[in-house]
C-alpha cells in the first residue's frame, strides 16, 4: 500500500537555526514527490515537485532533495514567516489512470524570533 | 496564477441536511479532487474526477457523492449530513498525468 511518513511531527526552531524535515515513502515506481506548505485555516500551497533521485529544487530558504526512499526539505536560516505545516505527497497507484496524491500527515514547523 | 475557488469558507449545517460544496477552477485542468482534512488523520481523498461526468471513489466515499457537469466545476454533496462529517474540506485540481495539484482555500464545515 502506498504510504508517506513524515518526521518529525512538530519542530520548533529559533530564528536562523537551520534544520531538515523528512518524508519517506513506500510507493513502488515513484512518479513524482510533491512538497506543500499549509498555513492554519488555509489550503495547501504547492512548493516543489521532484521526479528522480538526486534531484534538488530551491526556493528562498527552502531546498528539497530526493533519494530513492525519501525526501528532505532543508530550511536554511529560517524566519518566523516560515512557520507552517509542511506536507509531502506522492501519486498513488491505488487508482487507475490519472493519479490522486496521497499525503503524509505533515510536519508542523514553528520558528521563534 | 492558478485559481481554485470554493464557494464558502465556513458553513454550519444541521444533522440530516443535504449539503452542497462547490469548487471552480480556472486553469482548464482535467483532474479535480475532494479531500477532507482532520487533526491527526491528515488529508484523505473522498472522490476525484478526471473528466466531465466521470468520477471515481477515493478512500472515504461513504456518505458523499459528487457531480461534474462542466470541466471547471466539481461539486461535493453530503446526502444527509452527520456530525462526523464536521471537517475541513479541500478541493484541488491538476492537469492529467503526475502533475502538481492546486488547492482551494478550504471550507470548514460544522454539522450540529
Amino acid at each position: 500500500e502506498d504510504q508517506v511518513t513524515q518526521s518529525p511531527e512538530a519542530l520548533r526552531l529559533q530564528e536562523g537555526e537551520s534544520s531538515s524535515l523528512n518524508c519517506s515513502y513506500t510507493v513502488s515506481g515513484l512518479r513524482g514527490l510533491f512538497w506543500y506548505r499549509q498555513d492554519p485555516g488555509k489550503g495547501p500551497e504547492f512548493l516543489f515537485t521532484l521526479y528522480s533521485a538526486g534531484e534538488e529544487k530551491e526556493k528562498e530558504r527552502l531546498k528539497a532533495t530526493l533519494t530513492k526512499k525519501e525526501s528532505f526539505l532543508h530550511i536554511t536560516a529560517p524566519k518566523p514567516e516560515d512557520s507552517a505545516t509542511y506536507l509531502c505527497a506522492v501519486p498513488s497507484r491505488r487508482y487507475s489512470g490519472n493519479t490522486p496524491l496521497v499525503f503524509g500527515k505533515g510536519t508542523r514547523l514553528s520558528v521563534i524570533a | 496564477d492558478v485559481k481554485v475557488t470554493q464557494s464558502s469558507r465556513y458553513l454550519v449545517k444541521r444533522t440530516g441536511e443535504k449539503v452542497f460544496l462547490e469548487c471552480v477552477q480556472d486553469m482548464d485542468h482535467e483532474n479535480m479532487f475532494w479531500y477532507r482534512q482532520d487533526p491527526g488523520l491528515g488529508l484523505r481523498l473522498i472522490y476525484f474526477s478526471y473528466d466531465v461526468k466521470m468520477k471515481e471513489k477515493g478512500d472515504i466515499p461513504e456518505g458523499y457523492s459528487v457531480s461534474r457537469e462542466k470541466k471547471e466545476r466539481f461539486s461535493l454533496i453530503l446526502e444527509s449530513a452527520s456530525t462526523n462529517q464536521t471537517s475541513m474540506y479541500l478541493c484541488a485540481s491538476s492537469f492529467e498525468g503526475n502533475t502538481e495539484a492546486f488547492f482551494g482555500q478550504g471550507t470548514r464545515l460544522t454539522v450540529v
